[in-house]
């Protein structure tokens, strides 16, 4: 168990909606990172945030969007669902800026795009 | 532009056998770390190993061995005498040092590791 929780584990939903995956990092842990794991694109860095603040971006769609809470826990957003949106999509939290490198990972939800 | 190629896509052992997952990077950085992480069949992504850019020592854990090359770019990782247990696809990871982005991991697309008893 890595300590990291992420909601909900399976969604099945239809095209065009929009759905909201939840993660609650370990404890004291400040950096939240959101991963896209699909067939076609493998495992993709999406957004990190650290303490509230968006610190980097990567190849997240602008249909997506992410925060941070003041209790650190963080919300993935993915709207306008395409069926290429279907993907495991992974939290990972670390304690720092990630310069220890060692993330720990979510067991991540499954979204299906119908 | 940072990469990572692992060029095995499956591969099939059997049990005690040993196994060496390969993974080549590309980076032009001097700076930089390299992981390993396992996904068993239930899914979680589970740390390995980070070894930065200025360690090229191996590093043996157990059953569990890296091999870092900077001179070929390559971190190879070998599973000695395997089990059914290590059974998972593996996945190799590149990081630069910069900005506290290190978590910002660019994943190869991960070797399938069947041990069959």
């Amino acid at each position: 168990d890595s300590g990291v929780t992420q909601t909900p584990k399976h969604l099945i939903t239809a095209t065009g909606q929009r759905v909201t995956l939840r993660c609650s990092p370990r404890s004291g842990d400040l950096s939240v990172y959101w991963y896209q794991q699909s067939l076609d694109q493998g495992l993709q860095f999406l957004i990190q945030y650290y303490n509230g603040e968006e610190r980097a971006k990567g190849n997240i769609l602008e249909r997506f969007s992410a925060q941070q809470f003041p209790d650190l826990h963080s919300e993935l957003n993915l709207s306008s669902l395409e069926l290429g949106d279907s993907a495991l999509y992974f939290c990972a939290s670390s304690a720092g800026l990630g310069d220890t490198g060692e993330l720990f990972f979510g067991e991540g939800s499954r979204l299906t795009v119908l | 532009a940072q990469k990572v190629t692992q060029a095995q896509t499956e591969i099939s052992v059997v049990e005690k056998e040993d196994v060496t997952l390969d993974c080549v990077y590309e980076t032009r950085d001097t700076t930089y770390y390299l992981f390993w992480y396992k996904q068993p069949p239930s899914g979680e992504l589970v740390f390995l190993i980070r070894r930065n850019s200025f360690d090229e020592q191996n590093e043996i854990s157990g059953r569990y061995s890296w091999n870092f090359q900077k001179s070929t770019s390559s971190f190879n990782f070998t599973i000695t005498a395997s089990q059914v247990v290590d059974s998972a696809v593996y996945f190799c990871a590149l990081t630069l040092n910069y900005g506290g982005s290190q978590g910002n991991l660019i994943f190869g697309k991960g070797t399938k590791l069947s041990v069959k008893p």
